[in-house]
């Protein structure tokens, strides 16, 4: 079975500073996706990132980007100028590539962000 | 609706009662997820509908559980004879392709709900 561990129950960040989130995973399957969402306090879990696994290239959107190590089957997420409105949880998520599959999530890191 | 909704948004059940949630996809998504998310915990899987029919209740921790979607837009998740653990947050998610479709990733991308809150006192 797949399983994905966030060790960061907690973190926080300055405003306008830079913070990494980490994530590890383990899985047998080759293809597969990778996602960080995001869950503020309205419960409305949001798309931050998505990562394919056969693409070596890290992807990056805007103020966030991921560190994608394959083999050690690690997926960090880096938030750049931090703002207030990162404030919130964080999850992790895996997904296998075989059609429309469920979501395997972390635990979550939340992240608070001092002004 | 421009999104996924849910309702009720909270709800507060005794034990032993009987509940239903309700999940509106975004509409003319073919495929529906139902997650659980305890208290301090990620979401995890219950149930997958394709259209209408119902393809994994793997996830589902007791007979208890059951869900529906019969006509292949609105699910309801139902759970029987309320008990403690069974306090959480219920999301549903929804996305646009089959699985048998060969479009790229994001055809897949799950858009998800605000979640049910769900107190069994």
């Amino acid at each position: 079975a797949q399983t994905v561990t966030q060790s960061q129950p907690e973190m926080s960040v300055q405003e306008a500073e830079t913070v990494t989130l980490s994530c590890t995973y383990d899985t047998s399957e080759s293809d597969y996706y990778l996602f960080w969402y995001k869950q503020p306090p309205s419960r409305q879990m949001i798309l931050v990132i998505r990562q394919e696994a056969y693409k070596q290239q890290n992807a990056t959107e805007n103020r966030f980007s991921v560190n994608f190590q394959k083999a050690a089957k690690s997926f960090s997420l880096k938030i750049s100028d931090s703002q207030l409105g990162d404030a919130a949880m964080y999850f992790c998520a895996y997904r296998r590539n075989s059609g429309n599959t469920p979501l395997v999530f972390g635990k979550g890191t939340r992240l608070s962000v001092i002004a | 609706g421009a999104g996924v909704s849910q309702s009720p948004r909270y709800k507060v059940a005794k034990r032993g009662q009987d509940v239903a949630l309700r999940c509106d996809p975004i509409s003319g998504h073919v495929s529906l997820f139902w997650y659980q998310q305890a208290l301090g915990q990620g979401p995890e899987f219950l149930t997958y509908f394709q259209n209408e029919a119902q393809l994994d209740k793997s996830g589902l921790p007791s007979d208890r559980f059951f869900a529906e979607r019969p006509e292949g837009s609105v699910s309801t998740l139902k759970i029987q004879r309320t008990q403690q653990e069974d306090s959480a947050v219920y999301l549903c998610a929804s996305s646009s392709r089959s699985a048998t479709s060969a479009v790229g990733p994001s055809s897949y991308e799950q858009y998800f709900g605000p979640g049910t809150r769900l107190t069994v006192t």
